[in-house]
């Protein structure tokens, strides 16, 4: 079946760029997004690309994809405290138009330190 | 500003008591999605409605557990009998036939 991996953890300093990497194998993923959550909260829709794009830009917030690799990343500009969170990947494979369940990964815990 | 909302947003219960969570979609969204999070488990899909018809419920424990949509407006989710192993967080989230969910903010559920 469809599997979304994700690292666990990652650790940076305010002020450095993160980049938190993603993998999946479902060959005929339609959308991939990211997602945030912070604690005691609901997971927030942060941005998505569509497959068939290779980048997506969003303010400090900047998605890669390698189709070929099945690698998603996100990669968050002038990272600021208030950027700790969990971010978790997820892919859907849209058939005839309808919204379809997501697949999530694990989530990646990111730490940014002052 | 559209969003899902979720009651009640904090839920302790005993053990053996029926637990109703309810869920409004945001207006125009078509797909309601129930899902529960949990430290050792992460976030697991229950049941999902396109168009307030079932589509998938094969997430969902159905000996204990009941989601419905009785009207586009509201979805509801129902643990009877609630048992300890069902404390988590429940989150629900809507979305229409395109791109993304948008989840609410979770109902957090302890059973004693």
């Amino acid at each position: 079946g469809e599997d979304v991996e994700q690292s666990l953890f990652l650790s940076v300093r305010e002020g450095d760029s993160s980049v938190i990497n993603c993998t999946y194998t479902d060959s005929s993923s339609t959308y991939l997004y990211w997602y945030k959550q912070e604690p005691g909260a609901g997971l927030q829709l942060l941005t998505y690309i569509f497959s068939n794009m290779d980048m997506k830009q969003d303010q400090r917030l900047t998605v890669l994809l390698n189709k070929k690799d099945k690698h998603l990343s996100l990669r968050i500009a002038d990272t600021q405290t208030g950027d700790s969170a969990i971010y978790f990947c997820a892919e859907t494979n849209i058939h005839g138009g309808a919204t379809n369940k997501l697949i999530f990964g694990t989530g990646t815990l990111l730490a940014v330190q002052p | 500003d559209a969003r899902v909302t979720q009651t009640p947003r904090d839920k302790v219960t005993e053990m053996g008591q029926e637990v109703t969570m309810r869920c409004q979609p945001i207006l125009g969204h078509n797909t309601v999605f129930w899902y529960r999070q949990t430290m050792m488990q992460g976030l697991e899909l229950l049941a999902y409605f396109r168009n307030r018809a079932p589509l998938d419920d094969s997430g969902m424990p159905k000996d204990r557990f009941s989601a419905e949509m009785p009207d586009a407006t509201l979805a509801t989710l129902k643990i009877q009998p609630s048992e300890p192993r069902d404390s988590a967080v429940y989150f629900c989230a809507s979305g229409f036939d395109g791109v993304g969910q948008y989840f609410g903010p979770g109902t957090r559920l302890t059973v004693l």
